[in-house]
Parts: structure tokens; sequence; C-alpha cells
């Protein structure tokens, strides 16, 4: 079975800083899909970025990387330069990347709070 | 283009009755899934369908059922509702689920409040 551990709870930072907010995995597939969420009070989930296992490049969108270290099982997710709007929940997920397996498995969660 | 849409948003029920949730997934999506979000348990994956079958199933009771119709709008029903069945119940749209999946959209949720 998979699982994703998210080891911080809640992140206090300073407005322009930028942020490494941890996620590891466990899988004993080859083949799976990492991505990014965020969660603002209204509960909508945003996707932010997608990292295949096979990619050798680490995934960037914007703002956002993934910091993607397949021999240590994880896969950060770095912002530059945060912004009060980044102030959410963020969640690491995984999918595999077999046929039938397109289901999510999420981590608990890191409360991000940008301070101005 | 449209993203994922999800009604309703709220939602309050009595304890013992039952509701049903809709989802219309982004156009050309043709997989959805549905996940539960409770403080206690995280996010929790209840379903999946494709072209109008379930491929997927998570840990949850019979109570919790759901569809897909041709268009691949999906609805979850919940019966007998419970107490801890109150939650924000989250869908998810995937482009095509016949390879690898690089992209789930998610909707803004509906909160369900059972009383």
């Amino acid at each position: 079975a998979q699982k994703i551990t998210q080891t911080q709870p809640g992140m206090f930072v300073q407005e322009k800083e930028a942020v490494t907010l941890d996620c590891t995995y466990d899988t004993s597939d080859q083949s799976y899909g990492l991505f990014w969420y965020k969660q603002p009070s209204s509960g909508e989930m945003i996707f932010l970025i997608y990292q295949g296992s096979y990619d050798e490049q680490n995934a960037t969108e914007g703002r956002y990387s993934l910091n993607f270290q397949k021999a240590r099982k994880s896969a950060n997710l770095v912002i530059s330069a945060s912004q009060l709007g980044d102030s959410a929940m963020y969640f690491c997920a995984m999918s595999l990347r077999s046929f039938g397996n397109e289901k999510l498995t999420f981590g608990t969660g890191t409360r991000l709070t940008i301070i101005p | 283009k449209a993203g994922v849409t999800q009604t309703p948003r709220y939602l309050i029920k009595t304890r013992g009755q039952q509701v049903t949730l809709s989802c219309s997934p982004i156009s050309g999506h043709r997989s959805v899934s549905w996940y539960q979000q409770t403080p206690g348990q995280g996010l929790q994956f209840l379903f999946e369908y494709f072209s109008e079958t379930q491929r997927n199933k998570g840990n949850f009771p019979g109570r919790f059922s759901g569809r897909q119709f041709s268009n691949s709008r999906s609805e979850m029903n919940v019966s007998t509702l419970e107490l801890g069945d109150s939650a924000l119940y989250l869908c998810a749209s995937s482009l095509d689920s016949t390879g690898p999946n690089t992209e789930a959209f998610f909707g803004q949720g509906t909160r369900l409040t059972v009383v």
C-alpha cells in the first residue's frame, strides 16, 4: 500500500521568502505520480504541480517547483517569493500510474501562513 | 473552459436521511473520483468512475454509492446518514484514465452537515 507523509503540521514564513514543504512517500511500485495541491479556507483543492516517477527533471510551474529525490522517496514543494495569498493548507498526494489505479493517496497536509 | 462543478455547495441533513451530491467534470474528462475530507481522517478516497463504470472503490460502507452518466457527470449518494458523515465531499476529474494519470482537478466541494 502507498503512503504519503507530511511532517510539518504548520509553518510560518515571512512574505517574499522562499518556503519548502516536505513530503515523503512510500510505495513498492516503480511507476507513480506525485501531486501537490493547495486548499484555501474555501475548501477547493487547487492543483499546483505534478511529477512522474520517470521524469528526470524536476517539475516547475511558475513560482512552484518540486524537488524530486527518488532515492530518498521525497517530493518537496518549493514556493519562491511567497505571497500573502499563499496562506493555505498544502497537500502532497500520490497515484499509481497503472491502469485502474487513479485514486490519489493524500498526506495530512501542512498549514502555511505567510506573515506580512 | 469551465472547471469541475459540484452542487450543492452546502447541505444540512438529519440523521437517517439520504443525500445526493452532484459533480460535473471538466469537458472532455471521463474519469470522476470522489473523496471525503474530515478533520479526523483527512482526505479519503471513496470511489472512481470511468465511462459509467465504477473501477475503484475505497474502504467505505455500502451506504455510500455513486454512479456516472453518459455525459461523464457523476452523482454520489449516502443513505441512512450518520453524524460521522459530516464532511467536505470533493470530486476530481481527470482527462483519460486509460493511461497514466497526470492531472486531477477538483471542484469546490460540497460541505455536508448531519444533525
